[in-house]
């Protein structure tokens, strides 16, 4: 079964880190880009990292870059979010999703049902 | 402030016909991005409904089209059912913001 599977999620205190996973199935994750996309609670959709099919090119919004890291471990078929530094405005579910191609098209044929991370003291 | 800007709220009764604009500019849809739409059930991830300003996926009926002009895009359900109230999202690349934006979403209600 095609899927992703996001874990990792929690509540964290102000200025800690977690580190989230994204568990691919059903398809080899290296040949694909995958994005991280993350939705504040009654909010709209914000997208935050993608990784190159070869992990050679990561880009971020400007909102999280030098706090949130995106990487991968082939050997696993998984992808990972590092995020340092949450403020409370980090609250959110986050979403892994694939991108259709190998090249990076921007934009997701495949979602996961995401982790929800929660920046409380 | 969503980059991609669509109506809150649309809403029709059953059987009915309705639309949701996507207004971009110059560095998104009008720099000749594409635009996708997705579609957000309660209390569900997103799922891609058209792809590339007018292309539905495979399983996606074809109630759900979509067009695209110079700065903007629409989103248009026809035979409007129950099963359509829930959330949509119009997406595309920024290239001033090097990344995907997306529009605020809009609800749509079945009344």
């Amino acid at each position: 079964q095609v899927q992703l599977v996001e874990s990792g999620g929690g509540v964290v205190q102000p200025g800690r880190s977690l580190r989230l996973s994204c568990a691919a199935s059903g398809f080899t994750l290296s040949r694909y880009a995958v994005h991280w996309v993350r939705q504040a609670p009654g909010k709209g959709l914000e997208w935050l990292a993608v990784m190159s099919y070869n992990g050679d090119n990561k880009y971020y919004v400007d909102s999280v870059k030098g706090r949130f890291t995106i990487s991968r471990d082939t050997s696993k078929n998984t992808l990972y979010l590092q995020m340092d530094s949450l403020t409370a405005e980090d609250t959110a579910l986050f979403y892994c999703a694939r991108d259709p191609y190998f090249e990076t098209n921007w934009y997701f044929d495949l979602w996961g049902r995401g982790t929800l991370v929660t920046v409380s003291s | 402030q969503s980059v991609l800007t669509q109506p809150p709220s649309v809403s029709g009764a059953p059987g009915q016909r309705v639309t949701i604009s996507c207004t971009g500019s110059s560095s998104n849809i009008g720099a000749g991005y594409d635009v996708h739409w997705y579609q957000q059930l309660p209390g569900t991830a997103p799922k891609l409904l058209i792809s590339n300003n007018s292309n539905r996926p495979s399983g996606v009926p074809d109630r759900f089209s979509g067009s695209k002009s110079v700065t903007s895009a629409s989103l248009a359900i026809t035979g409007l059912q129950a099963e359509d109230e829930a959330d949509y999202y119009c997406q595309s690349y920024d290239s001033s913001l090097s990344g995907v934006v997306f529009g605020g979403g809009t609800k749509v209600t079945v009344l």
